[in-house]
């Protein structure tokens, strides 16, 4: 069972540049996110699916784009990579978003550098 | 908006030494509550979550957390740490029970163990 993964752990993009990131979990969760943390910022969500074929907006969702055409994957897209938008980047799933299953599992990371 | 606080940014504590972290939130309604732990290089952990019930709730690796409704509130205690609990210390909440609902994280918590 491996829980959540990412894909890829580093990468550092040119100013423009277009990337893919891949999030994948095997725990049947219907929720995903996909989070920012920056020093001292905590995580800001950025998008989230209630279920496959939906997205959702979170709180930072500019300059991003996401997908969940299967249930277990969501991907998140950067269309024209920034520098304001280096940062390392958490997905995670959850059964629910209310409730006693509630509880996020969260991925290792992906630490994304634009230069 | 729902927001949640903490209000130290960085903790230096001598091993066995006690420990309480604050968070306060701003939300009057029924809420869910989370502590996340990040230790250096990994991702988040769930440390222990309050859902409904007793208010004192303990969780993994000796850590507590007393949810006080009165003072919206849910401080993390543990009686003596270890210099393996240095790490990322985050609080979250989860406001409302409809699949709308999302987790709002604090900007976290550095907890620093001197040997």
């Amino acid at each position: 069972n491996a829980g959540v993964t990412q894909t890829p752990k580093f990468r550092v993009l040119k100013t423009g540049q277009s990337m893919t990131l891949l999030c994948a979990q095997d725990m049947n969760h219907e929720y995903m996110y996909w989070y920012r943390q920056d020093p001292g910022m905590g995580l800001r969500l950025i998008h989230y699916s209630v279920g496959e074929g939906t997205t959702a907006k979170g709180e930072v969702p500019d300059g991003y784009n996401v997908s969940r055409l299967k249930k277990q994957n969501f991907l998140l897209g950067l269309e024209s990579a920034a520098p304001s938008q280096t940062s390392v980047y958490f997905c995670a799933s959850s059964w629910s978003s209310g409730g006693a299953y509630n509880e996020q599992f969260f991925g290792p990371g992906t630490r994304l550098t634009v230069l | 908006a729902q927001s949640v606080s903490q209000h130290n940014h960085h903790v230096i504590l001598s091993e066995a030494a006690s420990l309480e972290l604050g968070c306060n939130y701003s939300y009057g309604g029924t809420v869910n509550l989370f502590w996340y732990v990040q230790y250096p290089g990994q991702h988040l952990q769930l440390l222990l979550k309050y859902f409904s019930g007793d208010p004192l709730v303990k969780g993994i690796k000796g850590f507590e957390a007393e949810f006080i409704k009165s003072k919206f509130s849910f401080n993390l205690r543990k009686p003596s740490v270890q210099w393996s609990d240095t790490a990322e210390y985050f609080c979250a909440v989860i406001a409302g029970y409809s699949s709308a609902s999302k987790i709002i994280f604090g900007s976290g918590t550095r907890l620093s163990i001197r040997p």
